[in-house]
């Protein structure tokens, strides 16, 4: 069974940095295919997506908040790491992490989700 | 690469069916068969309905299926039930590994 489970400050200052932790089990992060992605949705609003990060450490993100964001893994902690920079109140949202079975697969399954407000 | 569009709400009695339409572009769901379908319950996570445009992972009802023709993509729930109620989204493969959302669909079962 995979689970997923975000971790992270629930309140950060504007300009300050982000980072979350997603800590998963049932995959390892070194199978070929394999991948975890980053979402987040503000609240009362549509999902977006993040960020990618594969098991050959192949990086996508989303072309809009490339400049802010770096993802990064720990195979042997089951980890994956999001950092977002210059954060905004614009920002505040659930981030949610999802596993991926390949590059064309879906996000399959989620995470719990972990909302992070941004306030001074 | 902008959000996908969707009705912002759709609206069924229990029974009927209902379809939720996803457009895109040329740079996304008009030409990838990539397209996925997520269903949200207030302060949940998503949950995947449909992948690939229309294939049903193991466990979900054969009352959702997914279909595309040219640059839109549709959910469809059959026999509608109250606990469809709940948000829909879907998302595509844009390139270049990179993925987008759609803007949510409120289905609500009268």
């Amino acid at each position: 069974q995979i689970t997923l489970k975000e971790s992270g400050p629930t309140l950060v200052k504007p300009t300050q940095t982000l980072t979350l932790t997603c800590t998963f089990s049932g995959f390892s992060l070194s199978t070929s295919g394999v991948g975890v992605g980053w979402i987040r949705q503000p609240p009362g609003k549509a999902l977006e997506w993040l960020a990618l990060i594969y098991w050959d450490d192949d990086k996508r993100y989303s072309p809009s908040l490339e400049s802010r964001l770096t993802i990064t893994k720990d195979t042997s902690k089951n980890q994956v790491v999001l950092t977002m920079t210059n954060m905004d109140p614009v920002d505040t949202a659930t981030y949610f992490c999802a596993h991926r079975r390949d590059r064309g697969g879906p996000f399959d399954p989620w995470g719990q989700g972990t909302l992070v407000t941004v306030s001074s | 690469q902008s959000a996908l569009t969707q009705p912002a709400s759709v609206s069924g009695s229990p029974g009927q069916s209902i379809t939720i339409s996803c457009t895109g572009t040329s740079t996304d769901v008009g030409i990838y068969n990539l397209v996925s379908w997520y269903q949200q319950h207030p302060g949940k996570a998503p949950k995947l309905m449909i992948y690939e445009v229309s294939k049903r992972p193991s466990g979900v009802s054969n009352r959702f299926s997914g279909s595309k023709s040219g640059y839109t993509a549709s959910l469809t729930i059959s026999g509608l039930q109250a606990e469809d109620e709940a948000d829909y989204y879907c998302c595509s493969y844009a390139g270049s590994i990179t993925y987008v959302f759609g803007t949510g669909t409120k289905v609500t079962v009268l």
